[in-house]
């Protein structure tokens, strides 16, 4: 079955800087890629997404990246401001299981 | 108008107890989830529901079973909780099964004394 994982646990950056956060799967035959953003007690909402067909994919300050043959991918946040501070989840699909495997998450702090 | 929810919001009980949580959606969704999420942030998939196809997660004991009286409701039933059992349970739905975005219930924080 699939497995994923998530790192870095924790990132502290500076507001204004990029935060990086890198996601592996196992599953070669995974074709769709969210990634959620979970702010402290609300629920978990999509933020972006990929599919296989594609490397990279922009929205203003985020964009995620996909590489297939190394089985990776990450999710780059330009320009960071307060409001990104939130536990961000990658996830790809097993669909044996019918089901989205998920990262243990990264829990995202941007420093004044 | 909201897209999912859940009721109660949160939910106190004494274990050895029977509960129950109740998730509906607007969305005309074909597909919805049951996750639990625990104290360390890790959510967890408990049920598929696709076509009145329910795929279970095979780590969830038989205590929990869901319920869906049509496809815009989707109930989940606790019988004889336990201290374990204590997290926020979320419900979800979606319109393209996997490959498409899922729409989470504001959750439900179930503490079990």
């Amino acid at each position: 079955g699939e497995n994923v994982e998530q790192h870095p646990s924790t990132l502290s950056v500076q507001e204004g800087d990029s935060a990086v956060i890198k996601c592996t799967y196992s599953d070669s035959a995974s074709n769709y890629f969210p990634w959620y953003k979970q702010e402290l007690g609300k629920r978990p909402q999509l933020i972006i997404d990929i599919r296989s067909n594609v490397g990279e994919k922009k929205d203003q300050r985020i964009a995620v990246t996909l590489n297939k043959t190394a089985k990776h991918f990450s999710l780059h946040i330009t320009e960071t401001q307060p409001e990104d501070s939130a536990v961000y989840f990658c996830a790809a699909p097993e669909d044996s299981n019918y089901q989205l495997i998920w990262g243990a998450g990264t829990k995202l702090i941007i420093k004044p | 108008d909201t897209a999912v929810s859940q009721t109660p919001k949160y939910l106190v009980t004494q274990m050895g107890n029977d509960k129950s949580i109740k998730c509906e959606q607007n969305l005309g969704h074909d597909t919805m989830y049951w996750y639990k999420q625990d104290s360390k942030k890790f959510l967890k998939i408990m049920f598929s529901y696709n076509n009145k196809e329910l795929i279970i997660n095979e780590t969830v004991p038989n205590r929990f079973s869901p319920k869906s009286p049509d496809k815009a409701h989707l109930n989940l039933h606790i019988n004889s909780l336990e201290l374990g059992d204590s997290a926020v349970y979320f419900c979800a739905s979606s319109q393209q099964g996997l490959a498409g975005e899922q729409y989470f219930g504001p959750g439900t924080r179930l503490t079990v004394t």
